[in-house]
């Protein structure tokens, strides 16, 4: 059982809207990270949070920005939705080393009309 | 661009066949391999990973995977699979040097073990 968690499970918006998505990191973790999986694909890297700072982004416009409170939960924040944005969004939580596992929570399922 | 590469997208077995899914990666520098594995309807899960040290690495329910620097490759095995594998493989990569330990996964590979 990881005890990540993550809301809601489900998301259906239209373009243009904006999105929030939440992630509660298993317990004594302090790093977040947020990855995007579309239909068929592998995991995408969003961004990483670690003690509420950011700590890396991939190649997402700034339209996606997150936060991290000082719990370690997260969450993901959407602009202007675009129907590409349609996917799973993820949320991996650990204790911020290379060595150590992203426990992975079961996603947040976004459709964009 | 770092990228991972599964050149298998869908494999079908039968029970107690020999697994090999195939994983490569793009990047010269030191890295930190993974496999993740999703059961249907179940979250992502580590299968196993490798840092250093030996190369042929042990991981749960019987699966490993063999490190090969000068092929860059990180290939994963079971030498018998059960029904109960039945799901989607997932390599990944975090290169040596990121600070910001990011994922690199490649595509998948969906295994359907019959009965």
């Amino acid at each position: 059982e990881t005890g990540v968690t993550q809301s809601p499970t489900h998301l259906i918006k239209t373009r243009g809207q904006q999105v929030t998505l939440r992630c509660s990191s298993q317990s004594g973790h302090n790093t977040v990270s947020w990855y995007q999986q579309a239909l068929g694909q592998g995991p995408q890297f969003i961004f990483q949070y670690y003690r509420e700072e950011e700590n890396g982004r991939g190649n997402f416009p700034p339209r996606f920005s997150g936060l991290q409170f000082p719990n370690y939960s997260s969450e993901l924040n959407v602009n202007a939705l675009e129907l590409d944005d349609s996917a799973l969004y993820l949320c991996a939580s650990s204790f911020g080393t290379v060595t150590d596992t992203q426990y992975f929570g079961p996603g947040t399922r976004l459709t964009v009309l | 661009a770092q990228s991972v590469s599964q050149h298998n997208h869908h494999v079908i077995l039968s029970e107690a066949a020999s697994l090999e899914l195939g994983c490569n990666y793009s990047y010269g520098g030191t890295v930190n391999l993974f496999w993740y594995v999703q059961y249907p309807g179940q979250h992502l899960q580590l299968l196993l990973k490798y840092f250093s040290g030996d190369p042929l690495v042990k991981g749960i329910k019987g699966f490993e995977a063999e490190f090969i620097k000068s092929k860059f490759s990180f290939n994963l095995r079971k030498p018998s699979v059960q029904w109960s594998d039945t799901a989607e493989y997932f390599c990944a990569v975090i290169p040596g040097e990121d600070s910001s330990y990011k994922l690199i996964f490649g595509s998948g590979t969906r295994l359907l073990v019959r009965p």
